[in-house]
């Protein structure tokens, strides 16, 4: 159980154009879900918390114009890469928390982001 | 803020020598500390999760120490196999339930 899925896995996008991930939660309802980037040799840092039906909660030093946020339901929630550039390029990575349980994350299996 | 590191950031043992994979934070108001496995390009397995008012957890090969007071957790692995090697990731949560990720160390083991 409590199984996360991301959508694509990989992506390759020019400079200029924007990008969606999904992050969508299989087999239950995530009142709560968590976006995070990671560079290659570094940690997992937090991007911004979502919770379902209101707006995103982002980290500082995150821009929120650039990566928009949506959960409009309770099993999916989206990062929009607006206007991608080289430096956005990176990998992504959701996570869901059950109801209730905001102290365990399910972590999705990722999605590698590369802007050429 | 919350700070994780941890040490060493790679190594390289042969097969059936014990690991030893270090983390720090520098504050000790946590909620729990997991750690986790990540293998090349994927996502994560949680591996155990400590609760703050545990000293360890253990699972399998796999043993967890946590020292809240000095601000240090340490993942023990017995008995090392090449299916070990990856990335271990501690996490420190924090009471506000966010995650705090150190850099993780590279286990590769050798067979």
């Amino acid at each position: 159980g409590a199984v996360v899925s991301q959508h694509p896995s990989r992506v390759i996008c020019k400079s200029g154009t924007s990008v969606k991930i999904e992050c969508r939660s299989l087999d239950f309802q995530a009142t709560t879900m968590f976006w995070y980037r990671q560079f290659p040799k570094q940690s997992l840092m937090l991007m911004a918390t979502s919770n379902e039906g209101s707006k995103a909660t982002y980290e500082q030093g995150v821009e929120k114009d650039k990566f928009l946020i949506n959960h409009a339901s309770l099993t999916l929630s989206t990062l929009t890469v607006t206007s991608a550039h080289p430096e956005d390029s990176s990998f992504y990575i959701c996570s869901a928390s059950l109801p209730g349980y905001t102290d365990t994350q399910y972590f999705g299996p990722g999605t590698r982001l590369t802007v050429l | 803020k919350q700070e994780v590191t941890q040490i060493p950031a790679a190594l390289s043992v042969p097969e059936g020598e014990n690991l030893v994979l270090n983390c720090s934070f520098t504050d000790s108001a946590i909620y729990n500390l997991q750690w986790f496995r990540q293998d090349p390009g994927k996502g994560l397995t949680s591996l155990l999760l400590i609760q703050s008012s545990q000293r360890e957890q253990t699972s399998g090969r796999l043993n967890a120490s946590l020292d809240k007071s000095s601000g240090r957790s340490t993942l023990y692995i017995a008995a090392s196999q090449p299916g070990d090697s990856a990335t271990y990731l501690c996490a420190v949560i924090s009471n506000d339930y966010k995650l705090s990720f150190g850099a993780g160390t590279t286990v590769t083991v050798r067979a």
